[in-house]
C-alpha cells in the first residue's frame, strides 16, 4: 500500500497562476482532508470530504476549491493564486469523519507564490 | 469554540533527556485526544491517542494521560534519542461539534548527541 500520495512535491507559482494539488488514498477509507500548514500556525483545515460525492468547507476554504472525483481521488485547487497561499498543504484520510479516527497523511506539497 | 495549546518551542534537548511537551485544551464535552508528530520533510503520523479521561496513551516510549480535571494531555519520554528530533502536535477530536481534529500549532524538538 503507497497510503496516501500527494503530486506535485514543489511548485512554484506566479501571483494569477491556477493549478490543482492531487492527492489519493489506496486505504478505501471514506473521508478525506486538505490543510495547509504554515510556520506558527499549526495545520488548518481547508476543506474536507466526509464520502464520496460530499464535500465541506474547513477553517480556511477562501481561495481554493476541491473536487472529490470518486473513493480514491480528493484534489485541490487555487484558481487564482496568492502570495498568501504559499505554504505546504498536506492531504489525509481516515476511514471515517465522525468518529476519532487516525488520520493518515501524505508528504505534502511544498508551494510558493510569487 | 475547540481549541488546543501547546507550549512554545523549539525545545533543546541533550540525547537521555526527559521530554515534556505541554498541552491543554478547550472544548465543550470531552474530546478525543492525540498525539501526531511529523519527521523532517514528511506528513504527520499518529503518535498516540486516548479517549476518554484517564486514559493513557504510549507507543515508541512516549506517553500522555488525559487528564480531565486540569484539560491537559502532557506528552512525556524518559530518555529521549536524536531519532526524537521532530515537530510535535497536540490536537482533539469532538464528535459533538464540527467532528473535524483541530491542531495546536506543534512544538520542534531537537535532540542533540
Amino acid at each position: 500500500n503507497a497510503g496516501v500520495t500527494q503530486t506535485p512535491k514543489f511548485q512554484v507559482l506566479k501571483t494569477g497562476q491556477s493549478m490543482t494539488l492531487q492527492c489519493a488514498q489506496d486505504m478505501n477509507h471514506n473521508s478525506m482532508y486538505w490543510y495547509r500548514q504554515d510556520p506558527g500556525m499549526g495545520l488548518r483545515l481547508i476543506y474536507y470530504s466526509a464520502s464520496e460525492g460530499t464535500t465541506d468547507k474547513g477553517e480556511v476554504p477562501n481561495g481554493y476549491n476541491v473536487s472529490r472525483l470518486n473513493k480514491r481521488e480528493f484534489s485541490l485547487r487555487l484558481e487564482s493564486a496568492a502570495p498568501s497561499q504559499t505554504s505546504v498543504y498536506f492531504c489525509a484520510s481516515s476511514v471515517l469523519s465522525g468518529g476519532p479516527d487516525e488520520q493518515y497523511f501524505g508528504p505534502g506539497t511544498r508551494l510558493t507564490v510569487t | 469554540g475547540n481549541s488546543v495549546t501547546q507550549m512554545e518551542g523549539p525545545v533543546t534537548l541533550s540525547e537521555e533527556a526527559f521530554l515534556t511537551i505541554n498541552c491543554t485544551y478547550t472544548a465543550t464535552g470531552y474530546p478525543s485526544l492525540f498525539w501526531y508528530v511529523q519527521y523532517p520533510g514528511e506528513g504527520l503520523q499518529l503518535l498516540l491517542k486516548a479517549t476518554k479521561a484517564d486514559d493513557k496513551g504510549s507507543n515508541k516510549g512516549f506517553e500522555a494521560t488525559y487528564r480531565k480535571e486540569t484539560t491537559s494531555f502532557h506528552l512525556e519520554k524518559g530518555s529521549v534519542q536524536v531519532s526524537d528530533s521532530a515537530v510535535y502536535f497536540c490536537a482533539l477530536f469532538w464528535s459533538g461539534g464540527s467532528e473535524k481534529l483541530v491542531f495546536g500549532k506543534g512544538t520542534k524538538l531537537t535532540v542533540n548527541p
